[in-house]
């Protein structure tokens, strides 16, 4: 599975909106990038996924470049909820079993 | 139940104690990961199952650690003589389909915290 780089940490203002980037320069035509969330004492939570396209859903948009080499994950109105460790995984679709979390990055969102 | 349940969810024990550790995964999930997370780490795959069968476990540390699903539903963790370096949060995870058949999404538990003394 290609290799991601985030940031360690964010910060953002309560209201505006959060823009997560994430760097996967060895991507391969068939991986996809995926993104949970893990807020303190909970286990991780799915956010999105996409391919090629940008993708939305009732939590995020997720824009990837055209060569597809890096994505944002973007949360468009943060709330202080949405104060989380964030992680982007890239992994081929059959390729197993395991995800790949890494470190993420760190989200504060402030009042 | 509506989600993933893990237990215990803290757990304490003397060095060379063995523990053992249960999940239920969401009713009809076919696919059962168990992953380990550090303090300050992201979580790190231990093993999955597809019903009972354990197709991959390669990311079990040691013989120590072994993991079941008999009937294809609940699964349970054993780590035998457990060490300090164990001590972690231990975090079950499933899944409607295998994952190859689509780039699903996983739901988690909130974890099992385990600390060696």
């Amino acid at each position: 599975d290609a290799k991601t780089t985030q940031p360690t940490s964010m910060d953002c203002a309560e209201g505006r909106a959060a823009n997560l980037p994430c760097n996967h320069s060895t991507i391969s035509g068939n991986e996809y990038v995926y993104w949970y969330r893990q807020i303190h004492s909970q286990g991780p939570q799915y956010i999105i996924h996409g391919l090629k396209n940008n993708e939305t859903n009732e939590m995020a948009s997720l824009i990837i470049t055209e060569d597809r080499k890096s994505s944002t994950l973007i949360l468009p109105h943060a709330t202080l909820r949405d104060t989380a460790v964030y992680y982007c995984i890239v992994r081929v679709r059959n390729s197993g079993y395991a995800l790949n979390f890494g470190k993420g990055t760190s989200l504060l969102v402030t009042p | 139940g509506a989600g993933v349940s893990q237990s215990p969810r803290y757990k304490v024990a003397k060095r060379g104690q063995d523990v053992a550790l249960r999940c239920d995964p969401i009713s009809g999930h076919v696919s059962l990961f168990w992953y380990q997370q550090a303090l300050g780490q992201g979580p790190e795959f231990l093993t999955y199952f597809q019903n009972e069968a354990q197709l991959d476990k390669s990311g079990l540390p040691s013989d120590r650690f072994f993991a079941e699903r008999p009937e294809g539903s609940v699964s349970t963790l054993k780590i035998q003589r457990t060490q300090q370096e164990d001590s972690a949060v231990y975090l079950c995870a499933s899944s409607r389909s295998p994952p190859g058949e689509r780039p699903g999404e996983l739901f988690f538990g909130e974890g099992s915290r385990l600390t060696v003394l």
